[in-house]
């Protein structure tokens, strides 16, 4: 079967770095992404990675191994508006994306 | 400009009654997909439509189906509605190329009495 994992709460103080870890299980990959999705809103996309490596984009890092079927994304300076859940998703063979059941970061001041 | 949008965002109605919900998009993307996330807030794709053409259809009952009357358009129709289809249900749309970004609709939760 199809598996995403995701640690279910993470708590983080404001300014300080947080990672959130993510592993798959997949038949096929086609890249792994990462939502941000605060309570009653939509998800929004945060970042892509298909490639192996660190990927840097302002605050927010992503970092892929495939060969290990593991991600995380990496917070920097947390701001109390960083308090969201992060969503992790694969995207199949099938090109279908499995999401993970998201990881929910609360930033204390 | 919303760039997604969905109608209406809260739906309450009572078992057994048929509901729709809408989905436009404005940002002239080929595929729309609806997704059902529900109280331990997985996201589970329902379907998907690609110019018009139903490309993915997951293990959803029958009594749930999708109409896209043109390609800026995926709404969700539900018939003899159940008390497990309380959820939100989001409206996405990506551009072409399979693994682009897939921007959401602003959710519609649905509350079956």
């Amino acid at each position: 079967g199809q598996n995403i994992d995701q640690p279910t709460e993470m708590t983080a103080t404001e300014g300080a770095i947080v990672q959130i870890n993510c592993t798959y299980q997949t038949s096929g990959f086609n890249g792994l992404f990462w939502y941000q999705q605060h309570a009653g809103e939509a998800p929004t996309f945060l970042s892509y990675n298909v490639l192996d490596g660190l990927e840097e984009k302002g605050r927010f890092s992503s970092f892929l191994s495939r060969s290990k079927g593991y991600s995380y994304i990496l917070l920097k300076e947390l701001q109390m508006k960083d308090s969201a859940s992060y969503l992790c998703a694969v995207m199949d063979s099938n090109y279908q994306l499995i999401w993970g059941a998201g990881t929910k970061l609360i930033i204390k001041p | 400009d919303t760039a997604v949008s969905q109608t209406p965002k809260y739906l309450v109605t009572q078992m057994g009654n048929d509901k729709s919900i809408k989905c436009e998009q404005n940002l002239g993307h080929d595929t729309m997909y609806w997704y059902k996330q529900d109280s331990k807030k997985f996201l589970k794709i329902m379907f998907s439509y690609n110019n018009k053409e139903l490309i993915i259809n997951e293990t959803v009952p029958n009594r749930f189906s999708p109409k896209s009357p043109d390609k800026a358009h995926l709404n969700l129709h539900i018939n003899s509605l159940e008390l497990g289809d309380s959820a939100v249900y989001f409206c996405a749309s990506s551009p072409p190329g399979v693994t682009d970004t897939q921007y959401f609709g602003p959710g519609t939760r649905l509350t079956v009495l």
